[in-house]
């Protein structure tokens, strides 16, 4: 069944700590997405990918990186977590097909808390 | 630059009673428009998009919105809410020209039995 994976679900680390949240797809989508979200509040793209060795900054400057070595991967990494990262991150594909009215797919999010 | 309003963080409605989650845009040009819901936990299911086609779309779950281009709104409703409705409704919009969504800050229904 074609989805999208997000791992870990949850994540409790201590400050200056380095992760990386894994996000995988099996629908072959070229653009991929990361958003944060904090609790009751609406989404803010923080990286997106528009196909492979192609990484952009989104509209809400993060200090988090991103890869796409593959086309189903989509990693994001903290050099360094601080709690001020602390927030859920959620990641979605969307199809290559013709225009930006296409359906976005989500993941089920990550919930990052750093102490 | 575009953005989307949503009216109410909270809404609570009966069981059995009508729901209606607004949303307004702002864009210079008709752009794509979509709601999605979240469920605690989750990430976020499209429950339905307009793309220029009929301004009254019907998607999943018996949820229905109009494009009103006058009002520059995309308002969803449920004629009849169920339990299983509750949950974190957002509003987006994507410019023509753009792959990226702009959400709204959500609209939390509860359905109170």
């Amino acid at each position: 069944e074609a989805d999208i994976y997000q791992t870990p679900r949850y994540l409790v680390i201590g400050t200056g700590k380095k992760i990386t949240l894994e996000c995988s797809q099996t629908m072959g989508h070229d653009k991929m997405y990361w958003y944060q979200q904090d609790p009751g509040m609406e989404l803010h793209l923080i990286h997106y990918s528009y196909g492979v060795n192609s990484t952009e900054k989104g509209d809400l400057s993060s200090e988090s990186t991103v890869s796409r070595i593959r086309t189903e991967h989509f990693p994001l990494t903290l050099e360094s977590a601080r709690p001020s990262h602390t927030s859920q991150y959620l990641c979605a594909s969307s199809d290559p097909g013709t225009g930006p009215h296409n359906e976005q797919f989500f993941g089920p999010g990550t919930r990052l808390t750093v102490l | 630059a575009q953005s989307v309003t949503q009216l109410g963080s909270h809404v609570s409605v009966s069981e059995g009673a009508l729901v209606l989650l607004r949303c307004n845009y702002s864009s210079s040009v008709p752009p794509y428009l979509f709601w999605y819901v979240q469920y605690p936990n989750q990430g976020l299911q499209l429950l339905l998009k307009y793309t220029s086609a009929a301004t009254l779309v019907k998607g999943i779950n018996g949820f229905e919105a109009e494009f009103k281009k006058s009002e520059t709104s995309f308002h969803l409703t449920k004629p009849s809410a169920h339990m299983s409705d509750a949950a974190e409704y957002f509003c987006a919009v994507s410019a023509r020209s753009s792959y990226k969504l702009i959400f709204g800050s959500g609209t939390r229904l509860l359905v109170r039995p």
